[in-house]
């Protein structure tokens, strides 16, 4: 089974614009989470998603958005960008919800804001 | 939202040492799991540990829980250079959305 794929791998993109980043979960997942990472924060829950629905959401401004399609495929989107927004976002997908189940991450895509 | 918090931030030991990690978190827990991230990787799951459950072993790993103290450790043995990455312990709690919430991590780093 193909991993979980994230695309692209780096993004550079100057302050006030908008960003798409893509997850391809592993076949069969319904679930999918993204993450951003920072060296000072650690890792932060932005969102879960769970067959098209918004299921949680994390402590983010509303700038950061998500989406779920049909074929668990996800997307997220960070509009007007800050220069805090660099990072490393990170999708995970996994079976179902719960908390029960164990996390399958991409390897991200990292953000740089300039 | 509760987070689980590793101890030391940083260690460094030589091959064939064993590694010690803790991890610290505040509320109630259904269950608490490792992972493990090489740098600037995605992170790759490591163990998962139930409330219910004292001690668990994969491989060199070995986990144990003590929801009494509301810790863990991770204890890696005859450490190669190859474990070198950063370790964190995420944590999902019942009262809550269920979602694993993480630490800011253990840095390991084994000599060769």
């Amino acid at each position: 089974k193909a991993g979980v794929t994230q695309t692209p791998r780096y993004l550079i993109k100057t302050r006030g614009q908008q960003v798409t980043l893509s997850c391809s979960p592993i076949s069969g997942h319904r679930s999918v989470s993204w993450y951003q990472q920072t060296p000072g924060q650690g890792l932060q829950f932005l969102f879960e998603y769970f067959s098209e629905t918004q299921r949680n959401k994390g402590n983010f401004p509303g700038r950061f958005s998500g989406r779920q399609f049909s074929n668990s495929r996800s997307e997220m989107n960070v509009s007007t960008l800050e220069l805090g927004d660099s990072a490393l976002y990170l999708c995970a997908s996994s079976p179902s919800t719960g908390g029960n189940e164990k996390l399958f991450f991409g390897s991200g895509t990292q953000l740089s804001v300039l | 939202s509760q987070q689980g918090e590793e101890d030391p931030q940083a260690l460094s030991i030589q091959e064939g040492e064993n590694a010690t990690m803790n991890c610290s978190y505040k509320t109630s827990i259904n269950n608490l799991q490792w992972y493990r991230q090489n740098s600037g990787r995605g992170l790759v799951h490591l163990i998962l540990i139930r409330s219910n459950e004292r001690e668990k072993h994969s491989g060199r790993l070995r986990v144990t829980l003590d929801t009494s103290k509301k810790s863990s450790s991770l204890l890696i043995t005859a450490s190669r250079a190859a474990d070198t990455a950063s370790y964190f312990c995420a944590t999902a709690d019942p009262g809550g959305s269920y979602i694993p919430t993480f630490g800011r991590g253990t840095s390991l780093i084994v000599h060769p």
